[in-house]
């Protein structure tokens, strides 16, 4: 049973537009999330994290929204650029932070 | 470079057979973490160890054991490997034990792509 869930598989966005990367989960004692980015032949790469006190945290062009009612949160990018063009990884953990789970992973494509 | 090193970088071997990948983590880190990614799915967690100690197991085969050594490097073993097995295995480390977010993120090494033929 997967407690992260990424439904789209992949993603194509133009170069300058936003890119919205969404990310379900299951188990509500969830208390951190995290997105991570993974270049092809590379590990993932931690890029925004977000706690459950919060609804929204911005790192330049990277914002993640948290709606904890509807236990589901996204990444926005914007603007897009084709160095973006990797594959996103939304991961979850509780306060005792034992585990990191993992959702499948969206593939974005960036088109100049 | 991330810090963490993995090795060997690929590995193909015969179905039955037992291997061992290694891992060092990032200078400082006392936590190390072991996913396994297969085709199609995302980062399966295996198993925790913290300062030499087991701290979490997650979906683990019995087939598989690791440890962590006084130096805090890591080994992962997989013995009687099946077909199913081949993935890429992939080896993390954080400051501590405890919430992977903020100073204790955990930060991933580029994986060991294991091929069971």
């Amino acid at each position: 049973d997967q407690q992260v869930k990424q439904n789209s598989p992949s993603l194509s966005v133009q170069e300058g537009r936003i890119s919205i990367l969404n990310c379900d989960y299951t188990n509500s004692m969830f208390d951190y999330f995290l997105w991570y980015k993974k270049y092809p032949a590379e590990g993932p790469t931690f890029l925004i994290s977000i706690s459950s006190i919060k609804d929204k945290n911005e790192d330049g062009r990277f914002t993640v929204f948290l709606n904890k009612s509807a236990k589901h949160l996204s990444l926005h990018i914007v603007p897009s650029q084709p160095g973006d063009s990797a594959v996103y990884f939304c991961a979850a953990a509780n306060q005792a932070g034992t585990a990191l789970i993992f959702g499948k992973g969206t593939t974005l494509s960036v088109s100049s | 470079d991330s810090g963490v090193t993995q090795t060997p970088k690929h590995l193909i071997t015969a179905t039955g057979q037992r291997v061992t990948l290694r891992c060092s983590p990032r200078s400082g880190d006392l936590s190390v973490y072991w996913y396994q990614q297969s085709l199609d799915q995302g980062l399966q967690f295996l198993i925790q160890y913290y300062n030499g100690e087991e701290r979490a197991k997650g979906n683990i085969l019995e087939r598989f054991s690791a440890q962590q050594f006084p130096d805090l490097h890591s080994e992962l073993n997989l013995s009687s490997l099946e077909l199913g097995d081949s993935a890429l295995y992939f080896c993390a480390s954080s400051l501590r034990t405890g919430v992977p977010s903020g100073a204790n993120v955990l930060t991933f090494g580029a994986g060991s792509r294991l091929t069971v033929l």
